[in-house]
């Protein structure tokens, strides 16, 4: 079957800029993950949604940084007014009902000059 | 504070000889433990979870736990240069999201 999927797999973007990436979790799984990866560290997480609502938000950095999931499925990462310290990879990962094993898509690389 | 501790490495290993990585976490209610493989490039790839105190095996991963001492460990037999990669220790409560350490960089010498 398909794995998480996401899009666009490079985002460059000028400071100020407001960007959206996108995340569409494996099919039946009803928990999405958002995480960021800065070269050297591991994944920082973000945001958890347990079907179309934020369980738990406290990983994002601040209120430039947002995320929805309307329908429960698909959930997308919006980000204002970006910074250049906000260039990193960002990661979605979903799991089968919230408890157990993660699993990854392949990122976006977003590049704030 | 969550923390997620791993040497940054590089280890290195010839090929055919066991690889051990190790971490140690802080959070005493961790209940949820993970390696993830990550080639140069390339998104974490999931290849072992433990639950449990004690040894989980699958095929050339051997994942260990031992909750008193906040530990927990890969092993990998018969490396590979396939192997070659940085592993990420990771843990959770449950549901909520993953704490990763900042992983440890394997190289397996031919």
């Amino acid at each position: 079957g398909a794995g998480v999927s996401q899009t666009p797999s490079n985002k460059v973007t000028e400071k100020g800029k407001y960007v959206e990436l996108r995340c569409d979790p494996i099919s039946g799984h009803t928990a999405l993950y958002w995480y960021r990866q800065s070269l050297g560290q591991g994944p920082e997480f973000l945001i958890y949604f347990q079907g179309t609502g934020a369980a738990d938000d406290s990983g994002l950095p601040n209120d430039r940084f947002f995320a929805v999931r309307p329908e429960g499925s698909v959930s997308t990462l919006k980000i204002q007014r970006t910074e250049r310290g906000d260039s990193a990879v960002y990661l979605c990962a979903s799991s089968l009902q919230g408890r157990g094993e993660q699993f990854f898509g392949p990122g976006t690389r977003l590049t704030v000059l | 504070q969550k923390e997620v501790e791993q040497n940054s490495g590089p280890l290195s290993v010839p090929e055919g000889a066991i690889a051990s990585l190790n971490c140690t976490y802080s959070d005493r209610v961790s209940q949820s433990f993970f390696w993830y493989r990550q080639y140069s490039g390339k998104s974490p790839e999931l290849i072992m979870s433990i639950y449990s105190n004690g040894d989980k095996e699958d095929g050339r991963f051997t994942a260990q736990l031992n909750k008193a001492s906040q530990y927990v460990s890969l092993l990998i037999r018969d490396s590979q240069p396939s192997d070659s990669a940085t592993y990420l220790c990771a843990v959770n409560r449950g549901a909520d999201g993953l704490t990763f350490g900042k992983g440890t960089h394997l190289i397996i010498q031919p």
